[in-house]
C-alpha cells in the first residue's frame, strides 16, 4: 500500500534560517505529491503540489521537487519567518482520491 | 463564508453516547472525506464518498458510520463513543477533475 514518511519534529529555527523537511514515499503507480500546512487552531491548507516526476511545486517561498528516483518530495524554504510556525504534512494521492499523510512535522520559528 | 464547514467545532461527550459530526460544503464538489487527526499519527482516513450513492470505508472505519444526505452534506456518526475516539476530526472535499482536497476547520471531540 501507499505510505509517506516524513522527518519527525519538532523543528525549531531562528527567523531567516534555512528550512528542510524531508519526505519520502512508497506508492504503486504515479501518485501526485502534496505539502499541506496546518496553522494553530485551523484546518489543513494546501501549500504546494507536484503531479509528475521532476515537477517543482512552489508557494509563499516554499519549494519541493518530485524526485521519482529517490521517491522523495522534500520541502525547503530559504528564509523562514515567525509566521511560518505550523505543522507541515507531506501527502500523496492515488487516482482514487484519498490522501495518504505523513505524521506531520511541527515547525517553530523564533524571532 | 467558509467553503467547508463543520459543526460542532468542539464537543464533549460521555462513553456510550451516540454523536454526530456534520460537514457541509458550498464548493459543489462530488467527493467528500472524513479524517481523524491524533498527535504523532498524522491524519487517517475514516470514510469517503464519491457521490450520494457511493460510500467507502477508509483505513480506520470501525466504530464509525457515515451518511451522505446530499451532495453538499456528509455526516460522521459515532454510535457508541469510547475514549480512544477522542481526536480532531476533519472533513474534506475534492472536485472530480482535481487532486487537491479542501479541508474544513475541524471538530475537536473529547470522549470522557
Amino acid at each position: 500500500g501507499n505510505s509517506v514518511t516524513q522527518m519527525e519534529g519538532p523543528v525549531t529555527l531562528s527567523e531567516e534560517a534555512f528550512l528542510t523537511i524531508n519526505c519520502t514515499y512508497t506508492a504503486t503507480g504515479y501518485p501526485s505529491l502534496f505539502w499541506y500546512v496546518q496553522y494553530p487552531g485551523e484546518g489543513l491548507q494546501l501549500l504546494l503540489k507536484a503531479t509528475k516526476a521532476d515537477d517543482k511545486g512552489s508557494n509563499k517561498g516554499f519549494e519541493a521537487t518530485y524526485r521519482k528516483e529517490t521517491t522523495s518530495f522534500h520541502l525547503e524554504k530559504g528564509s523562514v519567518q515567525v509566521s511560518d510556525s505550523a505543522v507541515y504534512f507531506c501527502a500523496l494521492s492515488d487516482p482514487l482520491g484519498p490522501l495518504t499523510f505523513g505524521k506531520g512535522t511541527l515547525l517553530t520559528v523564533n524571532p | 463564508d467558509a467553503d467547508v464547514t463543520q459543526t460542532p467545532r468542539n464537543r464533549i461527550t460521555k462513553t456510550g453516547k451516540r454523536i454526530m459530526l456534520e460537514c457541509s460544503q458550498t464548493k459543489g464538489h462530488d467527493r467528500m472525506y472524513w479524517y481523524r487527526q491524533d498527535p504523532g499519527l498524522g491524519l487517517r482516513l475514516i470514510y469517503y464518498s464519491f457521490d450520494v450513492k457511493d460510500i467507502n470505508k477508509g483505513e480506520i472505519s470501525d466504530g464509525y458510520s457515515v451518511s451522505r444526505q446530499a451532495q453538499a452534506k456528509f455526516s460522521l456518526s459515532l454510535e457508541s463513543a469510547i475514549p480512544n475516539q477522542t481526536a480532531l476530526y476533519f472533513c474534506a472535499t475534492r472536485d472530480r477533475g482535481s487532486e487537491t482536497q479542501y479541508f474544513g476547520p475541524g471538530t475537536r471531540l473529547l470522549v470522557l
